[in-house]
């Protein structure tokens, strides 16, 4: 089964406007990762973020995560129409061994000029 | 080069067809892995090679062979496959790290499967 839950499961907004996502998971995590998937594109990485850590930054990204309340978000500030793709949370086996990302089910993201 | 290349782009197949997916990364990664993704869905992992050794099978179908000649390749060999496993198949690679859950996943840019 799926460990992450996202949503909304869809959203559009304008073009500088800001976007957040949320991702809830089920069992404890050492780290919960954001990936990005242009449409029918492969994935690509956006940011990791440790149980310890509360809060991160990258350029226009901003993930939190909670982890008493097992969820994380994913802000993108002053979006643009690049920024159109769907987004997945994913977090790897507690414990460590990296290898079996678990992956959320996604918010696709339109972002509107 | 942090890119991971996957052929063919697109395949379409009858259910009597074999076929094969190939998969190249030159990052120096020990660990490389095959996804099935449905539309709108998340990716879902098929199989996982560390060190070239096959670490995880998700309960694929025996139609579904993968195989990992060396570090650098990784085919995924379709044989007999029904018209449910037309899907995005996504190749990805990681550095591998053994106990270390900060491995971060690099996809290719997938084959589009079609069974018809």
């Amino acid at each position: 089964s799926q460990q992450g839950e996202e949503d909304p499961q869809a959203l559009s907004i304008q073009e500088g406007e800001n976007a957040t996502m949320n991702c809830s998971y089920k069992t404890s995590i050492n780290n919960l990762q954001w990936y990005r998937q242009n449409s029918g594109r492969g994935l690509v990485h956006l940011i990791l973020i440790r149980s310890n850590e509360r809060e991160k930054h990258s350029g226009r990204l901003r993930v939190t995560l909670d982890t008493s309340k097992k969820s994380s978000s994913l802000l993108i500030t002053a979006s643009r129409a690049a920024d159109t793709a769907s987004y997945f949370c994913a977090t790897p086996p507690f414990g460590g061994g990296g290898n079996k990302l678990t992956f959320g089910t996604g918010t696709q993201l339109k972002v509107e000029l | 080069d942090t890119e991971v290349t996957q052929t063919p782009k697109h395949l379409v197949m009858g259910m009597t067809n074999k076929k094969s997916l190939k998969c190249e990364q030159h990052m120096g990664h020990r660990a490389m892995y095959w996804y099935k993704q449905k539309a709108k869905k998340p990716p879902e992992l098929m199989f996982v090679y560390s060190y070239e050794k096959l670490s995880i099978n998700e309960s694929v179908p025996s139609r579904f062979s993968p195989e990992c000649p060396n570090s650098s390749l990784l085919n995924l060999h379709l044989h007999a496959l029904q018209p449910e496993d037309s899907a995005l198949y996504l190749c990805a690679s990681s550095q591998g790290l053994r106990r270390s859950s900060t491995d971060t996943q690099y996809f290719g840019p997938g084959t589009r499967l079609t069974v018809l």
